[in-house]
């Protein structure tokens, strides 16, 4: 298994432009959740799915964030229009409910917003 | 928002000794995980222990919970170079249909040296 796979690894932008975060969760694994990290925040859980569904968006700091599941293979976290302070990691996370319940982590994404 | 504080947030040791970090949270929880971050990576989960259960090993891992105090330990025996990471607690607000919400706490940085 390839793990939860995300692209890009690093992204920089300039304050404005939209941003599209990609994350792949491994297969058979009906949660999948958005996290931010930063120094100053540490870990932040920004919206999560189950089966394809959004569940709970409370963590999406503002109205530039939205995030979608078209189907159990794939997600993507948009910012629009970026904004210097979105800088941070974006990391995308799976589970498969009921075994374990622990998550899986992809890489992250790097974004600094310029 | 964060449930975990660790402590410390930064332990230094030699290789060979062993390593505590310490975990304290707010609300009740179903249980508590440990992950681990490499630097550049994503997190990896390590060990979890449910609240009815006091203590846990896995290799050189020992994990002990509290729910009375609200605090969980994790020790690293005989530590190595390679432990050298982020170490995090991460308590879980259990989902409907199963799946874990975990809320991470602030990490510990621990550096072994050789």
């Amino acid at each position: 298994d390839a793990g939860v796979i995300q692209s890009p690894r690093h992204e920089v932008t300039e304050m404005g432009q939209e941003v599209t975060l990609r994350c792949k969760p491994i297969s058979g694994h009906d949660y999948l959740f958005w996290y931010r990290q930063t120094m100053m925040r540490g870990l932040e859980l920004l919206i999560y799915f189950n089966n394809n569904v959004p569940i709970d968006d409370s963590g999406m700091p503002e109205d530039r964030f939205s995030a979608k599941m078209p189907n159990a293979s794939f997600s993507t976290l948009k910012i629009q229009p970026s904004e210097p302070r979105d800088s941070a990691v974006y990391f995308c996370a799976s589970s498969f409910a009921g075994v374990g319940e622990k998550l899986f982590f992809g890489s992250g994404t790097q974004l600094s917003v310029l | 928002s964060q449930q975990g504080e660790e402590d410390p947030q930064a332990l230094s040791i030699q290789e060979g000794e062993n390593a505590t970090m310490n975990c304290s949270y707010k609300t009740s929880i179903n249980n508590l995980q440990w992950y681990r971050q490499n630097s550049g990576r994503g997190l990896v989960h390590l060990i979890l222990i449910r609240s009815n259960e006091r203590e846990k090993h896995s290799g050189r891992l020992r994990v002990t919970l509290d729910t009375s105090k609200k605090s969980s330990s994790l020790l690293i025996t005989a530590s190595r170079a390679a432990d050298t990471a982020s170490y995090f607690c991460a308590t879980d607000e259990g989902l409907t249909g199963g799946g874990n919400k975990l809320t991470f706490g602030t990490g510990t940085q621990l550096k072994v040296e050789l």
